[in-house]
């Protein structure tokens, strides 16, 4: 069965640091992996997805995430914080292959931004 | 297009009321499913769908019943509500229920039951 672990229920940064958010995944077969973001009061959006064609993936609003299979982690990245990345965020795992059709979710970050 | 779209945004209920969440979209999406998001626990699924007629039950099904007659909507029935169901509850949908497609989100709807 496949799981996600997000290390950190809550982290903090200053504007203009490094943003690091850490996942890593079980699964028995080669997985699809995804970071999803929360703003306050809202659904949750796509910011990157991992299907197998390059290890390290770009997503939207300058954030990325590199695959690791030795190390089962997929770590969200971002080279300097924003006051408007303060949000959750979720990495997701699904398994590839047919018949697949549901994402498990890790417990979310919380991401604050201090100015 | 106005995605997947949720109404009520919020909702109180007494124990034992039941009450139906209703989802809708408008992207010809074959796959559509419930979560509900609860502090410190991340999102669960509720129940999910595969196309029109085909529903199954997913993490935490027990207490909710769902049925999928038309493409476009996926409604989420509370039988007999319980504080325990106590959330917020989210409607996702996605092109097919391939692995690798995106699911959209709803803006979610707010339960509290007491």
């Amino acid at each position: 069965a496949q799981s996600v672990t997000q290390l950190g229920s809550h982290v903090s940064v200053s504007e203009g640091a490094l943003v690091l958010l850490r996942c890593n995944y079980s699964s028995s077969v080669p997985p699809y992996l995804f970071w999803y973001v929360q703003y306050p009061n809202q659904g949750l959006q796509l910011l990157l997805k991992y299907t197998s064609a390059a290890t390290l993936v770009k997503g939207i609003n300058g954030f990325e995430a590199e695959f690791k299979k030795s190390e089962t982690s997929f770590h969200l990245t971002k080279p300097s914080a924003h006051m408007s990345d303060a949000a959750e965020y979720f990495c997701a795992v699904s398994e590839a292959g047919a018949g697949s059709y549901q994402l498990t979710f890790g417990k979310g970050t919380k991401l604050s931004v201090i100015p | 297009n106005a995605g997947v779209t949720q109404t009520p945004k919020f909702q109180v209920l007494k124990t034992g009321q039941s009450m139906t969440l209703q989802c809708a979209q408008d992207m010809n999406h074959e796959y559509m499913s419930w979560y509900r998001q609860d502090p410190g626990m991340g999102l669960r699924l509720i129940h999910y769908s595969v196309g029109a007629g085909i529903t199954d039950q997913g993490e935490v099904p027990n207490g909710y019943n769902v049925s999928r007659s038309t493409t476009e909507d996926f409604p989420l029935r509370l039988l007999s509500a319980a504080p325990s169901q106590t959330s917020v509850y989210f409607c996702a949908s996605s092109h097919t229920s391939g692995s690798i497609d995106e699911q959209y989100f709803g803006p979610g709807t707010r339960l509290t039951v007491t």
